[in-house]
This record gives structure tokens, C-alpha cells and sequence, in this order.
């Protein structure tokens, strides 16, 4: 069983819409969490940091329970560009710097 | 900075041929990682180093399959003998301890035939 786990999609979407991507972890020792995004063909950069009280940037919402082990990211108001891979990544206690990533979720978002 | 640079970005290569890999980190970055990606198994953690030394190699799938970085700018993945198994398309990443976020290259696609 993978350490991470992420719902793949594909998530087609129309612009404009709502759109949110459900993560789970089973290391409950993990300290650190992200939002990496990446597009065809390239490399995955980060996108946002995930923290336990929350946090917003612009129209991306990240959202933490660790009691769940459960991490969520909400994109509001979809723009065609937010269409890519979004990638669930985790940093076990143990794995010093080491970043655990899910298999990713793709969203298409179409006019 | 030019970012992390990796080296050949596509490599086509006959089943049991040597393959090597190359990356450059950023300067001043004392993690550096290897991460192999697949549609079927997403991105995997092969090894990583801190200041140069392998920290955990866990992720190394076999023998075949070895990782140096002999000095702070400088590390190689090195298949040998190559499998039609090991295309995939092969990330080198860097970050500096304490700091949150790891910085990927552009990838080198591997095509094992």
C-alpha cells in the first residue's frame, strides 16, 4: 500500500467552477505536508505548503487533519492554466528531508 | 541560479547497454534526491544524499543500479546493464535543510529498448 494516497481523476471541470482534491497518509509520524503541481511533460514544483491550522494563497485553500491523516486542497474559480497533475506530498519523521509523493490527481479545466 | 540541471534531458538506449544520469544541484544545497516516475507507480524515492553522503538507498530497485555524488555540485545515477523495466523519466531534486521546498530538474526520459 502506498504511503500516500490520492483519488487520480481525470477531474474535468469548467472554468469558473469549484474544485477540491481529498489526500490521504498513513504515517502518522509524517511532520511536514505539501501541494506540488506539475504539468505535461515537466517537472513538479511546489505549490503550496499545507499547515495544521490552515492556510490560504490567493484561490488555493490547503487543509489539514491529522487525526484523519486526511489533506485537502480547494481551488476556487478555475482558470484554464490550473489544468495539471496536483501532487499529495508528505515528510515521514523518519525519512530526514525525504518527500513521500502521492501518484497525483489531474484536473482539466475546459472553457 | 540556473536551478537543478540534469544531464541528458532524453536518453535511447539498447537493453543491456550503461546508463548514466547526471545532475547538478543548486549551490548551497546539501539534499539531493533521485526520484524515478512511472504512469504506474507515480514518483519514487531511489536515494538521497546529505553533504555528499547517501543518506538512505532503500529505494534502489536492484544491484543494477547505483548513485554517487562525489562532490557538492555533482551527482550521477548509473544503471548498468539497462532493462526495457527501467524506462521511466528520472528526477533529480535539492533542497537545503530546514527549508521547505525541494527544487526539481527538468528530468532525464529514459527509453530502455
Amino acid at each position: 500500500r502506498k504511503e500516500v494516497e490520492q483519488d487520480p481523476g481525470p477531474f474535468n471541470v469548467p472554468e469558473g467552477a469549484t474544485v477540491a482534491f481529498n489526500c490521504t497518509y498513513s504515517n502518522s509520524a509524517s511532520q511536514s505536508f505539501f501541494w506540488y503541481r506539475q504539468d505535461c511533460r515537466k517537472e513538479p514544483k511546489l505549490l503550496m505548503s499545507v499547515y495544521s491550522s490552515g492556510n490560504e494563497d490567493g484561490r488555493f485553500t490547503a487543509q489539514l487533519n491529522r487525526a484523519s491523516q486526511y489533506i485537502s486542497l480547494l481551488i476556487r474559480d478555475s482558470k484554464l492554466s490550473d489544468s495539471a497533475t496536483y501532487l499529495c506530498v508528505v515528510n515521514p519523521l523518519n525519512s530526514g528531508y525525504a518527500l513521500n509523493f502521492g501518484k497525483g490527481t489531474s484536473l482539466l479545466v475546459t472553457p | 541560479d540556473a536551478g537543478v540541471i540534469q544531464s541528458p534531458r532524453h536518453e535511447v538506449t539498447e537493453m543491456g547497454q550503461e546508463v548514466t544520469l547526471r545532475c547538478k544541484p543548486i549551490s548551497g544545497h546539501d539534499y539531493l534526491f533521485w526520484y524515478r516516475q512511472t504512469m504506474m507507480r507515480g514518483l519514487e524515492l531511489l536515494i538521497y544524499f546529505n553533504n555528499n553522503v547517501p543518506i538512505d538507498d532503500s529505494g534502489m530497485p536492484e544491484d543494477r543500479f547505483s548513485a554517487k555524488m562525489p562532490n557538492a555540485s555533482f551527482s550521477t545515477l548509473k544503471i548498468q546493464p539497462s532493462e526495457p523495466r527501467d524506462s521511466a523519466v528520472y528526477f533529480c531534486a535539492s533542497r537545503i535543510r530546514g527549508n521547505t521546498e525541494a527544487f526539481f530538474g527538468q528530468g532525464t526520459r529514459l527509453t530502455v529498448v
